[in-house]
C-alpha cells in the first residue's frame, strides 16, 4: 500500500479562499518532505523542501507567502495555498524520504516515495 | 546546473512493438543518481529504477530495461513487447550527492500504446 499519502486528492475553491494540502508518511517518520507542482502536460517542479521542526526552504520563484508549508511532525506536512487564484490551479505531489536507511537515506531499492498527488482547481 | 532532457514529447507506437525512451542529462557532480518514474492518468508517480552514477551496468526486469551511458550523459529506457496498460507519461529524473531526495525532472514523454 501507499507509503506517503495525501488529502485532499482533489479540492475545487473560490479565487481568494486558502487551501490546505495534507502529505502524511504512514509508515516511517519523514524528517524531510519536498512539494512539487505539476501544471497540465508538464513536468514536475520542485516548490519547496519542508523540515520537521524548522522553516520550509523555497526555490527561487515560489513565494513563501502564498505557499505556506508547515512541518509540524514527523508524519505530516501541509502545503496551504493562500489567497488562491486560478493560475494556482494544479497538481500538487509531496515526496518524503525515511531517515536511517542507510547511504542516502534511501530503501535498498532505492525509491523515493510520492503521495498520490492533489489536484487543485480554483474558480 | 542540473538538467534533464527528453527529447520525445509523445510517442506512439502499436502494442507489442518495442519503444525506448531517451533521456539525456547535464551535470556537474561526479556523484548523482538517475531515476525513472511512470505517471498513470490517476496522476501518482510510480517508481521505476534508481540508478547511480557508479553503476553503468544496464538493468533489465521484466519487459523493461534501461541503458546507461555516461560518456553521452543519457540514460535511456526501453519497453520491450509493449501493452496498452503501459501506456503513460514517462518521467527521468537527476539528483545529487547533497539534497539526494531533490529531484530536478525531464519534461517527460507521453507513451501511447495502440491496441
Amino acid at each position: 500500500g501507499a507509503v506517503v499519502s495525501q488529502h485532499p486528492s482533489r479540492v475545487i475553491c473560490k479565487s481568494g479562499t486558502s487551501v490546505k494540502i495534507e502529505c502524511r508518511s504512514l509508515d516511517f517518520q519523514a524528517t524531510t518532505m519536498f512539494w512539487y507542482r505539476q501544471f497540465p502536460k508538464q513536468s514536475l517542479m520542485l516548490m519547496a523542501t519542508s523540515n520537521e521542526g524548522s522553516k520550509a526552504t523555497y526555490e527561487q520563484g515560489v513565494e513563501k507567502d502564498k505557499f505556506l508549508i508547515n512541518h509540524a511532525s514527523l508524519t505530516l506536512s501541509t502545503l496551504t495555498v493562500t489567497s488562491a487564484h486560478p493560475e494556482d490551479s494544479s497538481f500538487y505531489i509531496c515526496s518524503a524520504r525515511s531517515p536511517g536507511q542507510g547511504n542516502w537515506g534511501y530503501r535498498g531499492t532505492g525509491e523515493l516515495f510520492f503521495g498520490e498527488g492533489s489536484r487543485l482547481t480554483v474558480l | 546546473a542540473q538538467k534533464v532532457t527528453q527529447a520525445q514529447t509523445e510517442i506512439s507506437v502499436v502494442e507489442k512493438e518495442d519503444v525506448t525512451l531517451d533521456c539525456v542529462y547535464e551535470t556537474r557532480d561526479t556523484t548523482y543518481y538517475l531515476f525513472w518514474y511512470k505517471q498513470p492518468p490517476s496522476g501518482e508517480l510510480v517508481f521505476l529504477i534508481r540508478r547511480n552514477s557508479f553503476d553503468e551496468q544496464n538493468e533489465i526486469s521484466g519487459r523493461y530495461s534501461w541503458n546507461f551511458q555516461k560518456s553521452t550523459s543519457s540514460f535511456n529506457f526501453t519497453i520491450t513487447a509493449s501493452q496498452v496498460v503501459d501506456s503513460a507519461v514517462y518521467f527521468c529524473a537527476l539528483s545529487h550527492r547533497q539534497g539526494a531526495q531533490k529531484l530536478v525532472f525531464g519534461q517527460g514523454t507521453r507513451l501511447t500504446i495502440n491496441p
